[in-house]
């Protein structure tokens, strides 16, 4: 099966700095991988994801991802971090098919960004 | 319209009651799911319709009874549920086939069983 990990629980950062935040998956073929955020009581929204071509992907909001296949990774990352970027962000591979067209999709635990100002 | 609307926000019930969540949207998506979210944890999937029939149910008790009335409508029974049923529930729903492959969620639905 699929599976995706978010080694860190949390991560700080300072206002104005390069932030990343790492994710490494597990995948039998090729992966279909994505990144969510969760702002507080609200649901996920998607950010970017990677299904094929080019390794560095472009997302909302000033985030980009970068897909690195010898190292099984999926990092998240912003040059400059904002206050508002702090939320709950989510690594999420594709797992099965379910019928034609539709996926189930397994999440990583989640790590929560801290933005200092 | 790309929203997904869940009803209600918050919800409260006692371990006799019965409820009903609902989603609806209206983004012309044919599958539709149910998510189950504790506090700081991932999302886990309960149910999957695609095309209006059920087709994935992850082992959930049958205290919870999903339907899908028509496309743009999901809704999730509830009955006789347990205080550790309390949780985030979160409909999601997504294009079928689509190169623009993601999920959209609703803002969810905050249930407490007292």
């Amino acid at each position: 099966a699929q599976s995706v990990a978010q080694p860190e629980d949390q991560v700080n950062v300072a206002e104005g700095n390069p932030l990343t935040v790492k994710c490494t998956y597990s995948v039998s073929g090729n992966p279909y991988l994505f990144w969510y955020v969760q702002y507080p009581n609200r649901g996920l929204q998607f950010l970017l994801k990677y299904i094929t071509g080019d390794n560095l992907v472009k997302g909302s909001y000033g985030f980009e991802a970068e897909f690195n296949k010898s190292q099984t990774s999926f990092h998240l990352k912003k040059p400059s971090a904002l206050v508002s970027d702090s939320a709950l962000y989510f690594c999420a591979v594709r797992d099965m098919r379910i019928t034609s067209g539709t996926y189930k999709y397994i999440f990583g635990t989640g790590t929560r960004l801290k933005v200092l100002a | 319209d790309t929203e997904v609307t869940q009803t209600p926000k918050h919800l409260v019930m006692g371990m006799t009651n019965k409820k009903s969540l609902k989603c609806e949207q209206h983004m012309g998506h044919r599958a539709m799911y149910w998510y189950k979210q504790k506090a700081k944890k991932p999302p886990e999937l309960m149910f999957v319709y695609s095309y209006e029939k059920l087709s994935i149910n992850e082992s959930v008790p049958s205290r919870f009874s999903p339907e899908c009335p028509n496309s743009s409508l999901l809704n999730l029974h509830l009955h006789a549920l347990q205080p550790e049923d309390s949780a985030l529930y979160l409909c999601a729903s997504s294009q079928t086939g689509a190169p623009n492959e993601k999920l959209f969620f609703g803002s969810g639905t905050q249930l407490s069983v007292l």
